[in-house]
């Protein structure tokens, strides 16, 4: 089945640092993808829409100068959190719809971030 | 703007025992509606969807238009059905992809 990857799965930063997370569709071409927040102990929540060729719609609240996102690729989409701060620890989980199949998203694995 | 609640975080059967797990939502148009899982240490996946009124694994779900529920429920719980279950709400459109979850509940089948 199709796969869904992200490096890394985990990252520790300091206070002020930028941290970029890839997230990759290993083995389908993904026109579209998903970013979403996730808190200990909550639900998902969506951050932002990545299109192929196109600029990031960003869901109300998430500040699109802090978190920056590229899809440069229909197998590549990056999420750059910029100076960073202990509040946006979290994780990360992004999902890609496969363009051959448009009703099937898939997940990936998550990436946690720790920022000190 | 939709919304979807879970209203038991935790819920333990025993194996055997049939199961439900509640999701209601809230939308004022037509929505598509899914539910995920998410087993120990594993990413999410997905479960079933409304629209393909499939059964997996042996848990199915109804959409019940009138009381805004998608209840996903199986007559005999296996001890591997133990993990997080997500419903979630698709609004369609212009909101293609894009998913609204809920809190999720975490079932515990025990043997």
């Amino acid at each position: 089945g199709a796969v869904v990857s992200q490096h890394p799965s985990r990252v520790i930063c300091k206070s002020g640092t930028s941290v970029k997370i890839e997230c990759r569709s290993l083995d389908f071409q993904a026109t579209t993808m998903f970013w979403y927040r996730q808190f200990p102990k909550q639900s998902l929540m969506l951050m932002a829409t990545s299109n192929e060729g196109s600029k990031a719609t960003y869901e109300q609240g998430v500040e699109k100068d802090k978190f920056l996102i590229n899809h440069a690729s229909l197998t590549l989409s990056t999420l750059t959190v910029t100076s960073a701060h202990p509040e946006d620890s979290s994780f990360y989980i992004c999902s890609a719809i496969n363009q051959g199949r448009k009703e099937t998203q898939y997940f990936g694995p998550g990436t946690r971030l720790l920022v000190l | 703007a939709q919304r979807v609640t879970q209203p038991e975080k935790l819920l333990s059967v025993f194996k055997g025992a049939p199961v439900e797990l509640k999701c209601n939502y809230s939308y004022s148009g037509s929505p598509e509606l899914f539910w995920y899982v998410q087993y120990s240490r594993q990413r999410l996946q997905l479960l079933l969807r409304h629209i393909s009124r499939e059964s997996i694994k042996g848990f199915t779900a109804d959409l019940n238009k009138g009381e805004t529920s998608f209840h996903l429920k199986k007559p005999f719980a296996q001890e591997e059905d133990s993990a997080m279950y997500y419903c979630a709400l698709e609004a369609g459109g212009t909101s293609y992809g894009k998913l609204t979850f809920g809190q999720g509940t975490i079932l515990t089948v025990h043997p």
